[in-house]
C-alpha cells in the first residue's frame, strides 16, 4: 500500500518568514496530493491540492510542488502569519483510480509573531 | 459549498453500550464516505469506506461487526460504535467525495469525540 512520510514534525517560524514541509510518498501510481491544516480540535481544512500532471500549483501565499520522479511534494507557506499556526497533513491517493487518501503524520507549525 | 456535517459533536456512553454518529454532506451529494479515526497529536487513520447503496469497505484491522457503517443515501452515512469500551475512545472524523468521476476533494465534518466510560 501506499506510504506518506511528512516532515519536519515540528516547525517554528517567524512572522513573515517562509515555511516549507515536505513529504514522499511510496506508490508511483498515486495522482492526487492535497494539503490539510487542521487547528486543535477543528475538522481538517483542505487548503491546496495537485494532480499528478501538474509540476507547480499556487494560491496567494500557498504554494504546492510535485516531483514525480523523486516522489515528493512540498507545501510553501510565504510571509507567514501567527494564524497559520496549526498542524498541516500531506496526503497521497492510494494509486491510480482510488479515491482513498494516505496521510502524512503532520507537521506542526508555530508563526512567532 | 462543500459542507459536510457531523452529530453528535461530542458523546460521553457507559461500556457496553453502543453510540451513533452521523455524516451529512449538506450541499453536495456524496458518492463515497470515509470514516477515519484520529487519536490526540497523530495523523488520520482510515477505517473504513462507504459508498452509497452498497457495503462498505474496511481497512485492515477494523472489526466490520464493531464498527457499522451504513450509507443509505447520496447525503448521509453513519458509523455506529457498537458494544463501545473505553479503548474506543477517540476523535471519529467523516468526510464526503463528492459524485462525478473526477472528483477527488474529500471535505471532512467537525469530527466527533467518543469518550467511553
Amino acid at each position: 500500500g501506499e506510504n506518506v512520510e511528512q516532515h519536519p514534525s515540528t516547525l517554528s517560524v517567524q512572522e513573515g518568514d517562509s515555511a516549507v514541509i515536505k513529504c514522499t510518498y511510496s506508490d508511483s501510481a498515486s495522482n492526487y496530493f492535497p494539503w490539510y491544516k487542521q487547528e486543535l480540535g477543528k475538522r481538517p481544512q483542505l487548503i491546496i491540492d495537485i494532480r499528478s500532471n501538474v509540476g507547480e500549483k499556487k494560491d496567494q501565499r500557498i504554494a504546492v510542488t510535485l516531483n514525480k520522479t523523486a516522489k515528493h511534494f512540498s507545501l510553501h507557506i510565504t510571509e507567514t502569519q501567527p494564524e497559520d499556526s496549526a498542524v498541516y497533513f500531506c496526503a497521497a491517493s492510494l494509486g491510480a483510480g482510488s479515491y482513498q487518501l494516505t496521510f502524512g503524520k503532520g507537521t506542526k507549525l508555530s508563526v512567532i509573531p | 459549498g462543500a459542507v459536510v456535517s457531523q452529530h453528535p459533536s461530542w458523546v460521553i456512553c457507559k461500556s457496553g453500550t453502543s453510540v451513533k454518529i452521523e455524516c451529512r454532506s449538506l450541499d453536495f451529494q456524496a458518492t463515497t464516505m470515509f470514516w477515519y479515526r484520529q487519536f490526540p497529536k497523530q495523523s488520520l487513520m482510515l477505517m473504513a469506506t462507504s459508498n452509497e447503496g452498497s457495503k462498505a469497505t474496511y481497512e485492515q484491522g477494523v472489526e466490520k461487526d464493531k464498527f457499522l457503517i451504513n450509507h443509505a443515501s447520496l447525503t448521509l452515512s453513519t458509523l455506529t460504535v457498537t458494544s463501545a469500551h473505553p479503548e474506543d475512545s477517540s476523535f471519529y472524523i467523516c468526510s464526503a467525495r463528492g459524485s462525478g468521476g473526477l472528483t477527488y476533494e474529500q471535505y471532512f465534518g467537525p469530527g466527533t469525540r467518543l469518550t467511553v466510560t
